[in-house]
């Protein structure tokens, strides 16, 4: 049984860093792509960045100066970190895994960027 | 990066209508389009993957269509429970999310 499950702060100050943490059950981080996707409340939904089943990562060029993806594949875990964190950030995190049509999301943690 | 523009953005209709969403991408992505339903509060749920291919589960209803640049989904029938929020992602390059279609009951 695929699952996902992201870890992570309620609240972060403004201008600290994000860290999240997306655990993931019943698949192989080498053969599943694992994306970052948030929503800020009553907006949509807007792709962050990738890491890759073999290893590479990919982001979204509005984030690439300030967000990190990495792994650990002896964990099942992948790793979301992104800093100078402003109001808008305040969103719902996703993680969410693909290979060809299987397509697999964790419930999201909601953060709220707070001055 | 490629750019999504869906449309409406928001939709109200009844039960039975037909009903169509709309998205157009900034270039051509060869159709490599996915839409996603979401439900308040709930994770995305994969509807049709790759313009026209119907994910597991999911009721014939939904249909897709497109290339080049334009896609769409139709509801054939619109069911009470297809309330929700609809969008496209392209994946031809990275990845855009359009910017969703809310479809309410009239």
């Amino acid at each position: 049984q695929v699952q996902l499950k992201e870890t992570g702060p309620d609240l972060v100050q403004l201008t600290q860093t994000l860290s999240i943490t997306c655990t993931v059950s019943g698949f192989s981080l080498t053969t599943y792509n694992v994306h970052w996707v948030r929503q800020p409340p009553g907006k949509g939904l807007e792709w962050m960045g990738a890491m890759w089943n073999g290893g590479g990562t990919d982001y979204n060029s509005a984030f690439k100066s300030r967000l990190s993806i990495s792994r650990d594949t002896s964990k099942s875990q992948v790793f979301l970190k992104m800093n100078s964190l402003q109001t808008e950030d305040t969103a719902k995190y996703f993680c969410a895994a693909h290979r060809y049509n299987r397509d697999y999301w964790g419930q999201g943690v909601m953060v709220t960027v707070s001055s | 990066d490629i750019q999504m523009t869906q449309s409406p953005s928001f939709l109200s209709a009844s039960v039975g209508d037909r009903v169509t969403i709309n998205c157009k991408a900034s270039q051509n992505i060869n159709k490599y389009l996915n839409w996603y339903q979401q439900k308040l509060g709930e994770a995305p749920k994969l509807l049709i993957y790759n313009t026209n291919n119907l994910q597991t589960g999911i009721p014939s209803r939904f249909s897709g269509s497109g290339s080049g640049t334009d896609y769409t989904l139709t509801i054939s029938s619109l069911q009470p429970e297809d309330v929700a929020t609809y969008f496209c992602l392209q994946h031809s390059s990275r990845r855009t999310f359009g910017g969703g279609t809310k479809l309410e009951l009239k």
